[in-house]
C-alpha cells in the first residue's frame, strides 16, 4: 500500500532564509508525487506535481521539489521565505493502478519569523 | 469561475441529527471528492465520483452517503451525527484521475 511520511510536525524559519520540508514516500510503481499548501482557514491548493521526466520541477510562489527514486523523497525547497508563506504543507502519492485516491501525509506546519 | 463552492461554512450538530453538506463545482470537471481532515492526521477519502450516477467509497465511509446527480453538484449526507464526525470537511474536483485537484474553503462541523 502506498504510504507517505512527512518527518517534520512544525518548522519555524526567518524570513529571507532557505526551506527544505521532507518528504518520504511509499509506492510499488513510478509515482505521481504532489505538493500542496493549505494557509489557515482556507482549502489545499496545489503548488507542484511531479510525473514523469525531469526530476527537479518547478512550481507556483517560488516554490520547487526534487524527485529521487534511490531515496524515495520528494523534498520542497524554497530560497528565500516570506512571512506569506507561513502555511501547513502536504505531501501527496497516488493514485495507484485502479485507484481514484491520492494518499496525503499528515503534513507539516511552517511559522515564518519576521 | 467560482471554482469549488461549500456550503455551509461552519455548523453545529447535536448527536443524533442529520445535515447535507453541499459542494459545487463550475469547472465542468467529471471527477469530485469529499475529504475529512482532523488535527494531524492529514486528509483521509470519505467518497469520490468518477461522473454523474457514478460514487465509490474511499477510506473512511462509514456514517456518510452521497449522490451525484449532475456534474456540478456532489452532495455529502450525514445521518446520525456522532461525535467522531467531528472535523473539517473538504470538496474537491478534478478534470481527470486525481493529478490535479482543486479544493473548496471548507465546511467545520462539530458534533455534541
Amino acid at each position: 500500500a502506498q504510504s507517505v511520511t512527512q518527518p517534520d510536525i512544525h518548522i519555524t524559519v526567518s524570513e529571507g532564509a532557505s526551506l527544505e520540508l521532507r518528504c518520504n514516500y511509499s509506492y510499488g510503481a513510478t509515482p505521481y508525487l504532489f505538493w500542496y499548501v493549505q494557509s489557515p482557514g482556507q482549502g489545499l491548493q496545489l503548488l507542484l506535481k511531479y510525473f514523469s521526466g525531469d526530476t527537479l520541477v518547478q512550481g507556483i510562489k517560488g516554490f520547487e521539489a526534487e524527485f529521487k527514486r534511490s531515496q524515495s523523497s520528494f523534498n520542497l525547497r524554497k530560497p528565500s521565505v516570506h512571512w506569506s508563506d507561513a502555511a501547513e504543507y502536504f505531501c501527496a502519492v497516488g493514485p495507484g493502478a485502479g485507484s481514484y485516491q491520492l494518499t496525503f501525509g499528515k503534513g507539516t506546519k511552517l511559522s515564518v519569523i519576521p | 469561475n467560482a471554482g469549488v463552492t461549500q456550503t455551509p461554512k461552519f455548523r453545529i450538530l447535536k448527536i443524533g441529527q442529520s445535515m447535507t453538506l453541499q459542494c459545487t463545482q463550475d469547472m465542468n470537471h467529471n471527477y469530485m471528492y469529499w475529504y475529512r481532515q482532523d488535527p494531524g492526521m492529514g486528509l483521509k477519502l470519505i467518497y469520490y465520483s468518477v461522473g454523474a450516477g457514478i460514487t465509490d467509497k474511499g477510506e473512511v465511509p462509514n456514517g456518510y452517503n452521497v449522490s451525484r446527480s449532475t456534474t456540478e453538484d456532489f452532495p455529502l449526507r450525514l445521518e446520525l451525527a456522532a461525535p467522531s464526525q467531528t472535523s473539517v470537511y473538504f470538496c474537491a474536483s478534478s478534470l481527470d484521475r486525481p493529478y490535479e485537484q482543486y479544493f473548496g474553503p471548507g465546511t467545520r462541523l462539530t458534533v455534541t
